[in-house]
């Protein structure tokens, strides 16, 4: 099946460490995204990718890291310099194009303790 | 960026139509209006798109003023299940900006037996 998929879907840290995050899709799509949201809020851009190296800085890029050395994968690090990271993380991909939709995956809950 | 802007919520009742308003008067002529549904913790949903006639698909219509300025999600009948955070979503133009969506705080729409 086409889609896309995020690993893990619950994940745990200690304050300080990084994490990476997984996001691999199989729809042949150029451009990835990632996403942020805090409970009750909507989503909020944090780095996205419109072709394989090359990625540009969303609304809140401050903290995070990225890579685009494939173009199934977009991995996303959370440093120990995002001040508060946890939150729940949301992947999409999407052809080029104003008019195509794009694919989210089901996102990675992330917990910092 | 183009903004868009929704009630924060709206009940229906079960086997009804809900018609759920946005706003987005700052739209450019080549932007798309995007909806996307997000059931508690999961990742958003594509529901339909439009950039200025009328469109319609197997889950719902969407109706764009002539003046592009706002636009109504209608669901014909709705469900239980339909009961969910509603967005919509400007999809900005240009290479510039990647084609990203941008996420208000949607409307939580509950539909109620």
């Amino acid at each position: 099946d086409g889609g896309i998929t995020q690993s893990p879907k619950y994940l745990f840290r200690k304050e300080g460490q990084n994490v990476t995050l997984s996001c691999e899709q199989n729809l042949n799509h150029d451009a990835m995204y990632w996403y942020r949201q805090d409970p009750g809020q909507g989503l909020r851009l944090i780095y996205y990718s419109q072709i394989v190296n090359d990625f540009q800085k969303g609304d809140i890029a401050e903290g995070y890291s990225v890579s685009r050395e494939k173009k199934e994968s977009f991995p996303l690090t959370v440093t120990s310099a995002q001040k508060n990271p946890t939150a729940f993380y949301l992947c999409a991909s999407s052809s080029h194009g104003l008019d195509t939709e794009a694919f989210f995956g089901q996102g990675t809950r992330l917990t910092v303790v | 960026d183009a903004k868009t802007t929704q009630p924060p919520s709206m009940d229906c009742a079960e086997g009804r139509a809900a018609n759920l308003p946005c706003n987005h008067s700052t739209i450019s002529g080549n932007e798309y209006v995007y909806w996307y549904r997000q059931i508690h913790s999961q990742g958003p949903q594509y529901i339909i798109h439009g950039l200025k006639n009328n469109e319609t698909n197997e889950m719902a219509s969407l109706i764009i003023t002539e003046d592009r300025k706002s636009s109504t999600l209608i669901l014909p009948h709705a469900t239980l299940r339909d009961t969910a955070v509603y967005y919509c979503i400007v999809r900005l133009a240009g290479p510039e900006y990647g084609n990203k969506l941008v996420f208000g705080a949607g409307t939580i729409l509950r539909v109620k037996s």
